[in-house]
């Protein structure tokens, strides 16, 4: 079955860009979306098919997907930004990856 | 306001069973592919089920099939879980979820609800 790895945790110091990994068997060739999880609340969909952005996302986030590795990534880092952020395909049923913690210092 | 409202949650011993019910406000469920979505505490999200817009097709996970239901009531806008036979290994917050799917494409969750919490220990 198809597996997405994420790194367990990133950190960013404030204003800076946060790069989150999503690393998958040649996941350039699929769609790859991102969500964002703040603690006790529902995720939020901050980035779909690769790069683009739902309506309210801030233009600080943005993604890319290539050969095994998708990236999220996230300029100006602010404290607000801190959350768990997960990466999902669709490999014939919905995958997603473990989770990646961010902490803005 | 376009939002999903999760409820049915609550403690129940292994074996037994729940019913889990979310309200859709500011779209139609019927027109929409519907899922539910859990996550474990401290773990990662595992999508649960889906039934499709229309004819209202349906598909589980492995690891709820023949356990779980997934249905809509078109009258209530309302999408329905009931779930059977529950494990401890069930225990998780489930998110009821919209979906866009795009055929044979992709499928991502556009619309989460707050979710509800189903703890499964005796």
């Amino acid at each position: 079955s198809y597996e997405l790895t994420q790194p367990l945790s990133v950190s960013v110091a404030l204003g800076q860009t946060a790069r989150i990994t999503c690393g998958g068997n040649n996941i350039g060739s699929k769609n790859v979306h991102w969500y964002q999880q703040k603690p006790g609340q529902a995720p939020v969909l901050v980035i779909y098919r690769d790069t683009n952005r739902p309506s309210g996302i801030p233009e600080r986030f943005s993604g890319s997907n290539s050969g095994n590795t998708a990236t999220l990534t996230i300029s100006r880092a602010q404290a607000g930004d801190e959350a768990d952020y997960s990466c999902q395909v669709w490999d014939s049923r919905v995958v997603f990856g473990g989770g990646t913690k961010l902490t803005v210092l | 306001e376009v939002q999903l409202v999760e409820s049915g949650g609550g403690l129940v011993q292994p074996g037994g069973s729940l019913r889990l019910s979310c309200v859709a406000s500011g779209f139609t469920v019927s027109t929409n592919y519907m899922n539910w979505v859990r996550q474990a505490p401290g773990k990662g999200l595992e999508w649960v089920s889906v039934i499709y817009s229309g004819g209202g097709s349906t598909y589980y996970a492995d690891s709820v099939k023949g356990r779980f239901s997934i249905s809509r009531d078109n009258s209530k806008n309302t999408l329905n879980l009931q779930m059977n036979s529950l494990r401890p290994e069930d225990t998780a917050v489930y998110y009821c979820v919209r979906s866009v799917d795009i055929y044979t494409v992709t499928r991502y969750f556009d619309l989460w609800g707050r979710g509800t919490l189903v703890t499964v220990s005796s």
